[in-house]
Parts: C-alpha cells; sequence; structure tokens
C-alpha cells in the first residue's frame, strides 16, 4: 500500500464512451502525475500538476482531459478514444516538483481496453 | 534529450542465482538515478537511488553505483529469489522530470 489509490482498476469502454478515471492520494503530497505504461515501451508522462496547476502537458491528444480539485485528487477524463490507447495508466504523487531529486509513490494503475 | 536505456528481458534466473541488469543514461548536467520495481498487479515502488557519482544505493539486497564515466547504473543482486520476480524499470531525473526505461522483467524459478 503506497498511499495512492486508483478507481476503477479494470475498464472496458468503446470508442465512442466517456469515462473517467480517479486518483486519490494520502500522503499529503503537492504533485501529481499521470503515466501511460504500455508493453515495450518506455512509461509516458502525460501531465503533471503542482498545488493544483497543470505544469506539464506532453503533447497529450484532447481525448485525454486531466483534472485536478484538489491536492488529494487526480481526474482523466476519456472521451472517443482509440484501440492505440489501450494501456495502463497509473497516477503517481510527490511532495514536490521542481526539485533534483524527488521519490514518486505509485498507485496500481487502471488497466484500460478500448474497443 | 534525456534517455535511458535497459537491457530487454525477460530474464530467468534460477533461485540464489547472481543478477545483473544493465541501465545506461544519456542526460545533461548530473542528474539522480533511481531503480523502481513493480510487482505484478501493483504500481512502481522505489527500490534504490543515488544522486551524485560514485554513490552506492543499495535496498533489499541490491545494489547500483553511480558511474559517471561509464554512463550507468547497473542493477545487482548476489542472490535473487522467488520473491523478486517483477519488472525493474531504471529511471533519472532531467530537468525536473523522471525518465523511465522500458523497464527488464525478471522471473525467478523455484
Amino acid at each position: 500500500e503506497t498511499g495512492v489509490t486508483q478507481t476503477p482498476r479494470h475498464l472496458v469502454m468503446g470508442m465512442t464512451n466517456k469515462k473517467s478515471l480517479k486518483c486519490e492520494q494520502h500522503l499529503g503530497h503537492n504533485a501529481m502525475y499521470w503515466y501511460k505504461q504500455s508493453a515495450k515501451k518506455p512509461l509516458e508522462l502525460m501531465f503533471v500538476y503542482s498545488l493544483e496547476e497543470r505544469v506539464e502537458n506532453n503533447s497529450v491528444p484532447s481525448r485525454f482531459s486531466p483534472e485536478c480539485p484538489n491536492s488529494s485528487h487526480l481526474f482523466l477524463h476519456l472521451h472517443t478514444l482509440q484501440p492505440e490507447d489501450s494501456a495502463l495508466y497509473l497516477c503517481a504523487s510527490s511532495q514536490d516538483f521542481g526539485t533534483d531529486y524527488y521519490e514518486q509513490y505509485f498507485g496500481p494503475g487502471t488497466r484500460l481496453t478500448v474497443t | 534529450g534525456d534517455s535511458v536505456t535497459q537491457m530487454e528481458g525477460p530474464v530467468t534466473l534460477s533461485e540464489e542465482a547472481f543478477l545483473t541488469i544493465n541501465c545506461t543514461y544519456t542526460a545533461t548536467g548530473y542528474p539522480s538515478l533511481f531503480w523502481y520495481v513493480q510487482y505484478p498487479g501493483e504500481g512502481l515502488q522505489l527500490l534504490l537511488k543515488a544522486t551524485k557519482a560514485d554513490d552506492k544505493g543499495s535496498n533489499k539486497g541490491f545494489e547500483a553505483t553511480y558511474r559517471k564515466e561509464t554512463t550507468s547504473f547497473h542493477l545487482e543482486k548476489g542472490s535473487v529469489q522467488v520473491s523478486d520476480s517483477a519488472v525493474y524499470f531504471c529511471a533519472l531525473t532531467g530537468t525536473y522530470k523522471y525518465i523511465f526505461g522500458t523497464g527488464t522483467r525478471l522471473k525467478v524459478l523455484a
């Protein structure tokens, strides 16, 4: 148990559906992240929020829309996804963002399948 | 840009065998280096870290030394156990962001 929870753990959705992934951290951290994990590829950083403000957006398609209503919660809203978006989506948090060293704490991920 | 290269897996070993997973990096400046581990069905967990050249990180019998001259951070363990079966990720922090490798799957057989 790392103190970062994600729901749902598994999600199957059609290309026309709208769904949301939820992440919650119980560590009092100030920064939260969304990563995409695909087989045989490096983890892809999608979004970074620091103190509830988005500080990083790595050219992610607009069909992925993040939301950070407070420092403990992070959402990833999904709509009109493509089959190649099927992957494990990981949420992480850290005490701060923008220092030379910081440990990230990861949730267990949501396994997303787009049909 | 900054990058991390890991040996491709899977790596399959017998219990009590010696483990080495190679990791090399490219970075401007002086990044911090990390190994994270992902057990089945879980997220990544920090295994060990090194923040400057010649530092050795260690945890749970695993070790890695920050080698600036060879730009490497190889992970080693003298005697692996079945419970070490997992995916291991090498990573660095460059320009305040984590850069991860592709991960190396380790399978240890009893």
